[in-house]
């Protein structure tokens, strides 16, 4: 059975810092990974993708990357900004669902 | 472009009462469906998902069900709601069966409050 884990579960840093969130899952078959942002109240939002035969996904200040052979998944964030204040998730792909981690509450403090 | 809408966005039922909750997607044809339950200080819950029309996969046992009467339709139901439903439910869909990304896409949440 698919296990994802994420560390820390909360993260708080000052504005301005790069950052870096972690993601570990313990079956390393799998299709792809997807990390999303949450904000409170609110549904999921699609930050990277990144396919099994990927090794990195960039978009703007997010960087992530996939280690399949260790099993792990890190998010890197530039330049952190209070707008980036929110939860992180990441999901792993198995046959025909995604599997999620419990998630890093992530605060930016201006 | 693909959206997801969900309704309605806040719901407060009393206990014992029927639910359903609806799901359109917009944009796309045959895409896989998903219904997920997020409780407060817990993670995502998978509960229902669906490759096609009147194709329904359980992931939890419980007084929930779900259909799907039309391609781009999901509804969420309950005969009789318990407290222990209550929560932030959220639909989701992934890219048609004939792409291969399968990058899933979530709508804004129905919140459940069962009293």
């Amino acid at each position: 059975k698919q296990e994802v884990t994420q560390i820390p579960a909360a993260l708080s840093v000052p504005e301005g810092e790069n950052l870096v969130l972690n993601c570990s899952f313990t079956d390393s078959a799998i299709y792809n990974l997807q990390w999303f942002r949450q904000d409170p109240g609110k549904g999921l939002t699609s930050l990277l993708l990144i396919q099994s035969s990927q090794r990195e996904q960039t978009s703007g200040r997010l960087n992530a990357s996939l280690d399949k052979s260790s099993g792990r998944s890190t998010l890197y964030i530039a330049a952190s900004q209070p707008g980036d204040s929110a939860t992180y998730l990441c999901a792993v792909w198995g046959a025909q669902k995604l599997v999620f981690g419990q998630g890093t509450r992530l605060t930016i403090n201006p | 472009s693909q959206t997801i809408h969900q309704w309605p966005a806040t719901l407060v039922q009393p206990v014992g009462s029927p639910l359903s909750l609806e799901c359109t997607v917009e944009g796309t044809s045959n895409p896989n469906l998903y219904w997920y339950r997020q409780a407060a200080g817990r993670g995502l819950q998978l509960l229902f998902y669906s490759v096609g029309i009147g194709q329904i996969s359980s992931e939890v046992p419980q007084n929930l069900s779900a259909s799907r009467p039309q391609d781009r339709q999901f509804i969420l139901s309950s005969k009789k709601l318990l407290l222990s439903d209550s929560g932030f439910y959220l639909c989701a869909w992934s890219g048609d069966r004939s792409r291969s990304s399968y990058e899933q896409y979530f709508g804004p949440g129905t919140r459940l409050t069962v009293t």
